[in-house]
């Protein structure tokens, strides 16, 4: 079975520039996830997706930060424009349904911002 | 919000036990997880613990939870140093949203 995919793994780019990441979760995984962990902190949830349908993005900077799942299945993470504070890892997990015992995490995308 | 506590490091030799502690805020959690993350990859699920469950055991992980305390504890029997990792611990309420430790790096000294 395939693991959750994510791209690009590293992106740095300069301040007030866009961008985005991509994530692919496991297959028929209803749940996903997106997560921002600075270094040395523990991943903190941005946005909880059910199929296309947002459960929860209260802690997303909505300002900057969008996401979106269209079909239900992959999504994407955008920030437009990036700070300086927005350096992370953003990792994407899913899981067979909401509350359910398991999720599984991506690699991650570590962005730099410069 | 609901908060998630660690202690920062800790050091072990090779062949000792490893146990490491966790505290939480919110009572309404459904599970308990621990997870593993090694240097530039994502985050591995070790071994959860449903909260109606005050232990369990996975081959070297022993996981207790005292929930009147609201405590977590792992503990790696015969730690080596491939098990030198950060380790999280996390709750998920029944909305499926978790709440992330800040991590406890274990060093496994041969």
């Amino acid at each position: 079975e395939a693991g959750v995919a994510q791209s690009p793994r590293y992106k740095i780019i300069e301040k007030r520039q866009s961008v985005a990441f991509w994530c692919n979760p496991i297959s028929g995984h209803a749940t996903l996830y997106w997560y921002q962990q600075i270094l040395g902190q523990g991943p903190k949830l941005l946005i909880q997706f059910q199929n296309n349908g947002v459960v929860d993005d209260s802690q997303l900077p909505k300002d900057r930060f969008s996401a979106e799942r269209l079909k239900g299945v992959d999504s994407t993470l955008k920030i437009q424009p990036a700070k300086l504070e927005d350096s992370a890892v953003y990792l994407c997990a899913s899981s067979a349904r909401t509350g359910g015992p398991e999720a599984f995490f991506g690699q991650g995308t570590r962005l730099t911002v410069v | 919000g609901e908060d998630v506590e660690q202690s920062l490091f800790l050091s072990v030799r090779e062949g000792d036990s490893s146990v490491i502690n966790c505290t939480y805020t919110d009572s309404s959690s459904t599970y308990l997880y621990w997870y593993k993350q090694e240097p530039g990859a994502g985050l591995q699920l070790l071994t959860y613990i449903f909260s109606n469950m005050d232990m369990k055991q996975d081959q070297r992980l022993t996981v207790l939870l005292n929930k009147k305390d609201k405590h977590l504890s792992l503990r790696i029997a015969d730690t080596q140093t491939g098990d030198s990792a950060i380790y999280f611990c996390a709750t998920r309420s029944n909305a499926g949203k978790s709440t992330f430790g800040d991590g406890t790096t274990l060093t496994v000294k041969p």
